[in-house]
């Protein structure tokens, strides 16, 4: 059974400050990370789709990167914003797998 | 911009009701998907279907039927709905090619009670 496993699972940060997160995934016959963030009443919305080892992704202040060998990705938010408020969520494709597996989630708070 | 609609963001059935809840993608996607979300736990693959009238069982098919007669649409099916399967559920499309290298699309979900 696949695993993938989000930490920490909900972070309270103050504005302004910088937070990271983690998702740990299978690194054998390793395909493609996504990451996803999910804002309260709305769709999730893709951010990344990361396939190469030492790949570095960016969107504004949001930034991720990828260790296929060891088999995690982080998640880095420069200078929060309350609009960060959201749960990310991370998904993992092995090779010949046709469907994502995702994480549980982690539940970021900004906190004025 | 891709437009996912669910049909309902909020429903009300019945233990043993059949209940559909429909999905619509603008954006002539090959890819469609259903989920469930439910508290500590990540989204979870119901069934999936990557052409018009093929369908494919996910992690918990269990409870569940897919339609997809057209390609822009993807029901789900509960046939006789139960307790435990009062969720969130969530539909995404993606395009084709490389089936999960192209992020996927989702609707704004559907929050199922069944009582």
């Amino acid at each position: 059974i696949l695993n993938v496993e989000q930490s920490p699972q909900s972070l309270h940060v103050q504005e302004g400050d910088s937070t990271n997160f983690t998702c740990s995934f299978p690194s054998s016959n390793f395909y493609a990370l996504h990451w996803y963030r999910w804002e309260t009443a709305k769709s999730p919305e893709a951010l990344f789709v990361m396939t190469l080892n030492g790949d570095e992704k960016k969107k504004g202040r949001i930034s991720a990167t990828l260790n296929t060998k060891e088999g995690y990705s982080y998640l880095y938010i420069k200078g929060s914003q309350p609009e960060d408020s959201a749960t990310y969520l991370c998904a993992f494709l092995i090779q010949g797998a046709q469907k994502l597996v995702f994480g549980q989630g982690t539940r970021l708070t900004i906190n004025p | 911009d891709v437009k996912v609609t669910q049909s309902s963001r909020y429903l009300v059935k019945r233990t043993g009701e059949k209940v559909f809840l429909e999905c619509v993608q603008d954006m002539d996607h090959e890819n469609m998907f259903w989920y469930r979300q439910d508290p500590g736990l990540g989204l979870r693959l119901i069934y999936f279907s990557y052409d018009v009238k093929m369908k494919e069982k996910g992690d918990i098919p269990e409870g569940y039927s897919v339609s997809r007669e057209k390609k822009e649409r993807f029901s789900l099916i509960l046939e006789s709905a139960s307790t435990n399967q009062t969720s969130m559920y969530l539909c995404a499309s993606s395009q084709q090619g490389t089936l999960t290298g192209q992020p996927q699309h989702f609707g704004d979900g559907t929050r199922l009670s069944i009582l």
